[in-house]
C-alpha cells in the first residue's frame, strides 16, 4: 500500500507569492491533516479535513486556506507569503476521523519563502 | 502559549542504557496522549500512547508514563539502540481530535 504522498518536497518563493502544496493520502482514507513544523515550535495544527468538508481549523491567518477533493486528495494553500512563512509542511491521513493512532505522515513540503 | 512543552531540546545517552524523555502539559482536559519519532526527510511516525485513565503503557522497549497530578509524561527506553536516535515528539488530544505537541527532544544514542 502506497504511504502518504505530497508535492513538491521543495519549493523556493518570495514575499507576496502564493503556493499550493498537494497532499495524496493513504487509498482508503479520508481524514487529511495539515501540519506546519518550524525549528523549536514543534507540529503547528492547520486545519483537518474529512469527506471534503473542513472539520477543525487551528490558529492561523486566514492567508492559509485548503480544501479537500472527493477523492480524498487535499491541497493547501498560502497566500501573500511572508518570510516567517518559511517551514515544513506536513500532511497526515488516516482512514477515519479520531484515530490519532494510526495517522500515518508523508514526508512534507519544505517552504522557503525569501 | 504552549499547552505541550518538551523542556531538553536534545538528549545523548549511551546504548544500552535508558533513554528518559520528559513532557509536561499544562491543559487538563487533553485526554490522550501521544509518543511520535521522526528521522530527518520523513514524516513523524506513531509510536506509542496512554489514555488520561492509564497511568502506565508499555510496548517492547518503549514504556510511556503518566502522572495527571503533576500534568506530567515520560518516554523510556530500554535499552537504548543506535536506531533510537531521533526527534521524539510529544502530543496531546483533545475531545476535538486535535493534536496539540511539543517542540520535540533529539535523541542521540551514543555507541
Amino acid at each position: 500500500k502506497a504511504g502518504v504522498t505530497q508535492t513538491p518536497r521543495y519549493l523556493i518563493k518570495t514575499r507576496g507569492q502564493q503556493v499550493t502544496l498537494s497532499c495524496s493520502p493513504i487509498s482508503g482514507h479520508r481524514s487529511v491533516s495539515w501540519y506546519q513544523q518550524t525549528p523549536g515550535q514543534g507540529l503547528q495544527f492547520l486545519f483537518e479535513y474529512f469527506s471534503e468538508t473542513q472539520r477543525n481549523k487551528g490558529n492561523f491567518p486566514g492567508r492559509f486556506s485548503g480544501r479537500q477533493f472527493s477523492n480524498s486528495r487535499s491541497e493547501m494553500n498560502v497566500s501573500t507569503l511572508e518570510l516567517g512563512d518559511s517551514a515544513l509542511y506536513l500532511c497526515a491521513s488516516c482512514r477515519d476521523r479520531g484515530l490519532v493512532e494510526t495517522q500515518y505522515f508523508g514526508p512534507g513540503t519544505r517552504l522557503l519563502v525569501l | 502559549d504552549q499547552q505541550v512543552k518538551q523542556n531538553s531540546p536534545s538528549l545523548s545517552v549511551q546504548e544500552g542504557r535508558i533513554s528518559i524523555l520528559n513532557c509536561d502539559y499544562t491543559n487538563s482536559m487533553f485526554d490522550y496522549f501521544l509518543w511520535y519519532k521522526k528521522y530527518p526527510a520523513e514524516g513523524p511516525t506513531f509510536l506509542i500512547s496512554i489514555s488520561s485513565i492509564k497511568d502506565k503503557n508499555e510496548d517492547g522497549r518503549f514504556t510511556v508514563f503518566l502522572n495527571k497530578s503533576a500534568k506530567h509524561l515520560s518516554l523510556h527506553i530500554v535499552p537504548s539502540q543506535p536506531g533510537d536516535s531521533a526527534v521524539y515528539f510529544c502530543a496531546a488530544s483533545d475531545s476535538n481530535y486535535q493534536l496539540i505537541w511539543g517542540a520535540g527532544t533529539k535523541l542521540i544514542i551514543k555507541p
